[in-house]
């Protein structure tokens, strides 16, 4: 079975600054997707960016890129020129070949500091 | 106008009632599903609608029944609730549901229901 761990419950940063939330994941698959969605205080879950295995490139969203290290089954969120709309909680989810099944991790509750 | 709209946004109920969770997408997807999360816990899937079928059932406990009349809308009823049922629901959909090249279609989320049992 995939499993999803995200080893920060918190993080904070200050407006401007650079962060990075960690994600790492377990699956006997060679092919899936990864996600990252946020969830305001509104409680709506926000796709923020995905990532195809087989893709080698790192996938970008403006200020939001991740650091996708296959062999490590690692996958961080990176979050530059954070802003004080960007405080949320994180959640790395995974998704296989079979289905539409998203495994999520814990979540990261970001704070952004003005 | 998120796309995925959920009602009521918070519910309390006590443990003898009847109540339903609506969800309706207005985004043409094919999908639906119903996710519980529960404080420091990981989301957790409860079951997943294709095409108007029910397709995934993880082990929900029988006082929570699914229903999806069209594609659009999908519906949880509740009944005879336990304290620890507390949580917030949340309704997502997605364009498909396949076994295949289309599982990229990544998912849309409703605001949530706030479910209290007392």
């Amino acid at each position: 079975a995939q499993t999803v761990t995200q080893s920060q419950p918190e993080m904070s940063v200050q407006e401007a600054e650079t962060v990075t939330l960690s994600c790492t994941y377990d699956t006997s698959e060679s092919d899936y997707y990864l996600f990252w969605y946020k969830q305001p205080p509104s409680r709506q879950m926000i796709l923020v960016i995905r990532q195809e295995a087989y893709k080698q490139q790192n996938a970008t969203e403006n200020r939001f890129s991740v650091n996708f290290q296959k062999a490590a089954k690692s996958f961080s969120l990176k979050i530059s020129d954070s802003q004080l709309g960007d405080a949320a909680m994180y959640f790395c989810a995974y998704r296989g070949t079979s289905g539409s099944r998203l495994t999520f991790g814990e979540g990261t509750q970001l704070t952004v500091n003005p | 106008e998120t796309g995925v709209t959920q009602t009521p946004r918070h519910l309390v109920m006590g443990m003898t009632n009847k109540k339903s969770l609506k969800c309706e997408q207005h985004l043409g997807h094919n999908a639906m599903y119903w996710y519980k999360q529960s404080a420091k816990k990981p989301l957790e899937l409860m079951f997943v609608y294709s095409l108007e079928e029910r397709v995934e059932n993880n082990s929900v406990p029988s006082r929570f029944s699914p229903e999806c009349p069209n594609s659009s809308h999908l519906f949880l009823h509740l009944h005879t609730l336990q304290p620890e049922d507390s949580a917030l629901y949340l309704c997502a959909s997605s364009r498909d549901y396949l076994r295949g090249s289309s599982y990229n279609s990544p998912l849309h989320f409703g605001n949530g229901t706030r479910l209290t049992v007392t």
